[in-house]
């Protein structure tokens, strides 16, 4: 099964309006990491936004925000105010407490890309 | 801020040459990582580093090794390239030590784009 799952292959938006991007992820442990990366077409993966499994209020950086349902397993972010430049892939990824060398790693979600209409 | 950089935006090499991948990161982190990305694959582990001189194998280190002798710089080598290793290649670092390590952040450099003739 995989551990992060990015259901939208891609995704249209009209400049300044928002969007959602679903992320579902897959993990038994009791801690874990969930975070948000932009990758725009020039190939660098940008830090977006970080949720921690024991945080009580969803995650908020700027104009992106993570609505995170843990129950539910699912931890979508939302972009507010959508800009020209938010245009780029988004990747949801994981880490989780493992013992040994494992936990080291972030498991990444297929991507959405977003694209933002004038 | 975290700067993490990369020595080659692109590169282009031929079959059964040797390649190396720097990366250097600014920020005294503990943990580096290598990672290669592919369309339809995503991205994979290939190596990490948890502080000098010590490494340890991800998901595909296949045909690659890794060099860590100074913290803040971490190689990733291709002994004889094959054209099954042109991708995207993606180091990585984050700050390590003690604490939960599912709380830290990976921060990434710019990323390579290695081809292979």
């Amino acid at each position: 099964a995989q551990k992060i799952t990015q259901t939208q292959p891609g995704m249209f938006v009209q400049e300044k309006e928002a969007v959602t991007l679903d992320c579902t992820y897959d993990t038994s442990d009791p801690s874990y990491g969930l975070f948000w990366y932009k990758q725009p077409s020039s190939g660098e993966m940008i830090f977006l936004i970080y949720q921690g499994s024991y945080d009580q209020q969803n995650a908020t950086e700027g104009r992106y925000s993570l609505n995170f349902q843990k129950a539910r397993k699912s931890a979508n972010l939302v972009i507010s105010a959508s800009q020209l430049g938010d245009s780029a892939m988004y990747f949801c990824a994981m880490r989780e407490t493992r013992s040994g060398g494992s936990n080291y790693k972030l498991t990444f979600g297929k991507g959405t890309l977003l694209t933002v209409n004038p | 801020d975290v700067k993490v950089t990369q020595s080659s935006r692109y590169l282009v090499k031929r079959t059964g040459e040797k390649v190396f991948l720097e990366c250097v990161q600014d920020m005294d982190h503990e943990n580096m990582f290598w990672y290669r990305q592919d369309p339809g694959l995503g991205l994979r582990l290939i190596y990490f580093s948890y502080d000098v001189k010590m490494k340890e194998k991800g998901d595909i280190p296949e045909g690659y090794s890794v060099s860590r002798e100074k913290k803040e710089r971490f190689s990733l080598i291709l002994e004889s390239a094959s054209t099954n290793q042109t991708s995207m290649y993606l180091c990585a670092s984050d700050r390590g030590g003690a604490g939960p390590k599912w709380a830290d952040t990976q921060y990434f450099g710019p990323g390579t784009r290695l081809t292979v003739l």
